[in-house]
């Protein structure tokens, strides 16, 4: 079946331009999470969603992020005002239910390089 | 909050030696999982681990879960060129729904 995917693969933009990064998770699934990785750092999260509950936003870095998730499917991150520091791969991935220790299955990631 | 680190950082070996990368942490985890992550992709899930002295096996991937729940090793016996990539690991993080992850090893098993 589908695996998570994301749009576009690689972004390349100005400083001070918004961007607007897609995830697709798998079809089915409740759970919902965005996550940096930026290089010599491990993954950190930005961003979940479950359901119908109100997302949990502790990880988003700024008030520059926001994210939304649309009839509980297709997720949107926007990044405003982009810096250079927002350079990295933005990874999203969906879970059956969320609670851990359920599987987290990841998209191949956003590159975004803001120049 | 809670961190894990990881060890070595980079290794580089030749095929068929073994290895063993480390996760520790001053913190408890109540589940720990492993992530094998290749250029280009997402992180892929191999184990998760769950009570304290647990040791799964995956065909030549060793995992165990410390006692403590604090710390865990990932031992590859006779690495091939395909186990190349960066290794990560991910706990709870003080929630039942967020991971943390430590930083990764980067592995590189030459032919």
């Amino acid at each position: 079946g589908a695996g998570v995917s994301q749009s576009p693969s690689n972004k390349v933009t100005e400083k001070g331009k918004d961007v607007e990064l897609r995830c697709d998770p798998i079809s089915g699934h409740t759970a919902l999470y965005w996550y940096r990785q930026s290089l010599g750092q491990g993954l950190e999260f930005l961003i979940y969603f479950q359901g119908n509950s109100a997302p949990d936003k502790s990880g988003l870095p700024s008030d520059r992020f926001s994210a939304e998730r649309t009839g509980g499917s297709v997720s949107t991150l926007t990044i405003q005002r982009t810096q250079q520091e927002d350079s990295a791969v933005y990874l999203c991935a969906s879970s059956t239910h969320g609670g851990l220790p359920d599987t987290q299955y990841f998209g191949p990631g956003t590159r975004l390089t803001v120049l | 909050t809670q961190l894990l680190e990881q060890s070595p950082q980079f290794l580089s070996i030749q095929e068929g030696e073994n290895l063993t990368v480390y996760c520790n942490s001053s913190s408890v985890f109540s589940s720990l999982q492993w992530y094998r992550q290749e250029p280009g992709e997402g992180p892929v899930l191999l184990v998760t681990v769950v009570t304290g002295g647990e040791v799964k096996k995956l065909k030549r991937l060793t995992f165990q879960f410390g006692d403590a729940r604090k710390d865990s090793s990932l031992h590859i016996t006779a690495a091939q060129p395909g186990d190349t990539g960066l290794y990560l690991c991910a706990g709870d993080g003080g929630s039942n729904y967020k991971l943390t992850f430590g930083k990764g090893t980067l592995l590189t098993v030459n032919p």
